[in-house]
């Protein structure tokens, strides 16, 4: 049962360029969504994260809008630069209702090509 | 800058042997979670921990798996019998608080290789 989805298993942008990566979800009770990275050979990485009372929140060049009418959260990574190069998963949780666990999407490879 | 440490960062075993992975959370975190991934799927929830005793498990986490704080720094988890699909990378994650939002931060992980 899959319950965030990430349909895009890879992208790849030019440097300087906007790098969009999107995510849905299917359980209508998350209200807390995070985005993830993840180097190879390492753990994920905290990136930045939304709460669902919000429907943006930035952070330097990280920008997550959510779209809770559609269960739809997107990152939006302006400008792309060749170290931000990795997979990015999107994860969500429902404190209030499935504990503190978070749920993961499969993650998009993100390539910034020089 | 605190952080989640694991050990082993690989470990290679015989089906059917027992292993033990062993992590250290950021110390004034007071949750604490396995998640797995094998490799080229999703990174799945196993467990989370709180106030000494398991707080959420998934299906994966069967009797053959137990987690344990032995003492005040160190959080583990055990693989009784490993099977050959137990083959997959294990992080270790702690959060800060009990409830409410909060991001979890994770090890490096241990990559395990069942043979």
């Amino acid at each position: 049962d899959q319950q965030v989805k990430q349909n895009s298993p890879s992208l790849s942008v030019q440097e300087g360029r906007i790098s969009i990566l999107n995510c849905d979800y299917t359980n209508s009770m998350f209200d807390y969504f995070l985005w993830y990275k993840k180097y190879p050979a390492e753990g994920p990485t905290f990136l930045i994260s939304i709460s669902s009372i919000k429907d943006k929140n930035e952070d330097g060049r990280f920008t997550v809008f959510l779209n809770k009418s559609a269960k739809h959260l997107s990152l939006h990574i302006v400008p792309s630069q060749p170290g931000d190069s990795a997979v990015y998963f999107c994860a969500a949780s429902a404190p209030g209702y499935t504990g503190n666990q978070f749920y993961f999407g499969t993650g998009t490879s993100l390539t910034v090509i020089p | 800058e605190p952080e989640v440490t694991q050990t082993p960062s690989h470990q290679v075993t015989q089906m059917g042997q027992e292993v033990i992975l062993r992590c250290v959370p950021i110390s004034n975190h007071l949750y604490f979670y396995w998640y797995r991934q094998i490799l080229g799927q999703k990174v799945e929830f196993l467990v989370s921990f709180y106030n000494n005793e398991i707080s959420e498990k998934s299906e994966i986490f069967d009797d053959q798996f137990s987690v344990e704080r032995p003492d005040g720094s160190n959080f583990t988890l055990k693989i009784r019998s490993t099977k050959l699909e137990d083959s997959a990378m294990y992080f270790c994650a702690s959060s800060e608080f009990v409830r409410g939002n909060t991001e979890a931060f994770f090890g490096q992980g241990t990559r395990l290789t069942v043979v």
